[in-house]
């Protein structure tokens, strides 16, 4: 069993539409959350990042994290056609290396 | 800051052909990361370093050697390719302190083996 797994779509919405991109993860001992978004033909950056149970809002974007059921989600609100990209999940706890999802490729349709 | 830089951005190789993918970057950053990015497959770690003259393996090593003799440069060395090693390799950087540990990517190289 991989410790992070992400459903890598791809995924299709019209604009407008709210999206819902998920990860679930198998090591308890996980404390922080990550959402990176990587643009066709370049280097993932950050986008939000959390480590507690509960949501967290930037703008459009809202991390949720749900400890008990060890699942992760990012739901972007009034999804735009900018917002087209791969949307990686990461988490890590300590100092300990980053473990990333497989991504999953977004397309927004104007 | 220019940030994490990489080069080349795009490499044909031959089989059993060597070379070197080059990253630097100027954040004064100690932990320094070699990926590849496959279709589909995510980000597999290759190599990290957790400062000058300290580098570790990661999930996918074999093929591949690293070295740090500075905190600015983590070069990765390509023996002999294959066709396997045909990817997207990313560099990546961290501060040491600090959570969550949020690494800075660069622009990548886009490596293909024939």
């Amino acid at each position: 069993q991989k410790e992070v797994e992400q459903d890598p779509g791809p995924l299709s919405v019209p604009e407008g539409a709210i999206v819902s991109l998920n990860c679930t993860y198998s090591n308890s001992a996980f404390q922080y959350f990550m959402w990176y978004r990587q643009y066709s033909r370049k280097g993932p950056e950050l986008l939000m990042y959390t480590y507690s149970s509960g949501n967290k809002e930037d703008g459009r974007f809202t991390a949720q994290v749900d400890k008990s059921s060890k699942y992760i989600s990012l739901f972007i609100r009034d999804s735009q056609p900018s917002d087209s990209a791969t949307y990686l999940c990461a988490m890590h706890f300590g100092n300990e290396k980053l473990t990333f999802g497989t991504g999953t490729r977004l397309t927004i349709i104007p | 800051n220019a940030g994490v830089t990489q080069t080349p951005k795009f490499r044909i190789l031959k089989i059993g052909q060597s070379m070197t993918l080059q990253c630097a970057q100027d954040m004064n950053h100690n932990y320094m990361y070699w990926y590849r990015q496959d279709p589909g497959m995510g980000l597999k770690l290759i190599y990290y370093s957790v400062g000058a003259g300290i580098t570790d393996k990661g999930e996918v090593p074999n093929g591949y050697n690293v070295s740090r003799s500075t905190t600015e440069d983590f070069p990765l060395r390509l023996e002999l390719a294959a066709p396997s090693q045909t990817s997207v390799y990313f560099c990546a950087s961290t501060p040491t302190s600090g959570v969550p540990h949020e690494q800075f990517f660069g622009p990548g190289t886009r490596l293909t083996v024939l």
